[in-house]
């Protein structure tokens, strides 16, 4: 019953250090996301993945990388963090590109 | 440039009465509406959504309803509980679109 599964949930780091927020799903999706959420922002999407192997990128991707390591996981690097980077990162899955999502728990990240 | 509006940060009622939450959006090619409900330190999880080609969509307590010339949509809750109480967004995206836009969310309490 595990569903989406974010690590780590939080998170403090400093400019310049690097970092990967790792998701993993069991509910057999070909689609993932990263989100991040600021406060009066909403969820702004970062980068997906349509199907294992793909990746494109979203509306807010830059500072950012991403890898689609197989069918189940979806990684979210910083390579140099910065301060605007402080955010709350959500991971998501749908079974397909047109459907609804699931969403994990959350990393909150703070960069100093 | 956001696409989806949602204008209320907040909104309060009574238990027992009718909350509404509203939802614009300037993006004339969504053609699938969503509404997610976030409590603190989860991720969101979906409520209802609904299709272009309708205009109201219910599942129990809650309604959605969609004015494509207008651009807006919105959420009805009846009658509304102290279990609601919750951040709401409205969500849009067009046809097998990977690319779901958020708005900014509206904080209900319900208060009993």
């Amino acid at each position: 019953n595990a569903g989406v599964t974010q690590t780590p949930k939080f998170q403090v780091l400093k400019t310049g250090q690097s970092m990967t927020l790792q998701c993993a799903q069991d509910m057999n999706h070909n689609s993932m996301y990263w989100y991040r959420q600021d406060p009066g922002m909403g969820l702004r999407l970062i980068y997906y993945s349509a199907s294992e192997g793909t990746t494109d990128k979203g509306e807010v991707p830059n500072g950012y990388n991403v890898s689609r390591l197989n069918k189940r996981e979806f990684s979210l690097r910083l390579e140099s963090a910065a301060p605007s980077q402080t955010s709350v990162y959500f991971c998501a899955s749908s079974p397909s590109g047109g459907g609804k999502l699931f969403f994990g728990s959350g990393t909150q990240l703070s960069v100093l | 440039d956001q696409q989806v509006k949602q204008n209320s940060p907040s909104l309060s009622v009574q238990e027992g009465r009718i909350s509404i939450l509203n939802c614009d959006y300037t993006n004339s090619m969504f053609d699938y509406f969503l509404w997610y409900k976030k409590y603190p330190a989860e991720g969101p999880t979906f409520l209802i959504s609904i299709s272009s080609i309708k205009d109201k969509n219910e599942d129990g307590r809650f309604t959605v309803f969609l004015n494509k010339s207008a651009k807006h949509l919105s959420l009805h809750i009846v009658p509304s509980q102290p279990g609601d109480s919750a951040v709401y967004f409205c969500a849009a995206r067009s046809y097998n679109n990977n690319d779901m836009r958020f708005g900014a969310g509206t904080r209900l309490t319900v208060k009993p």
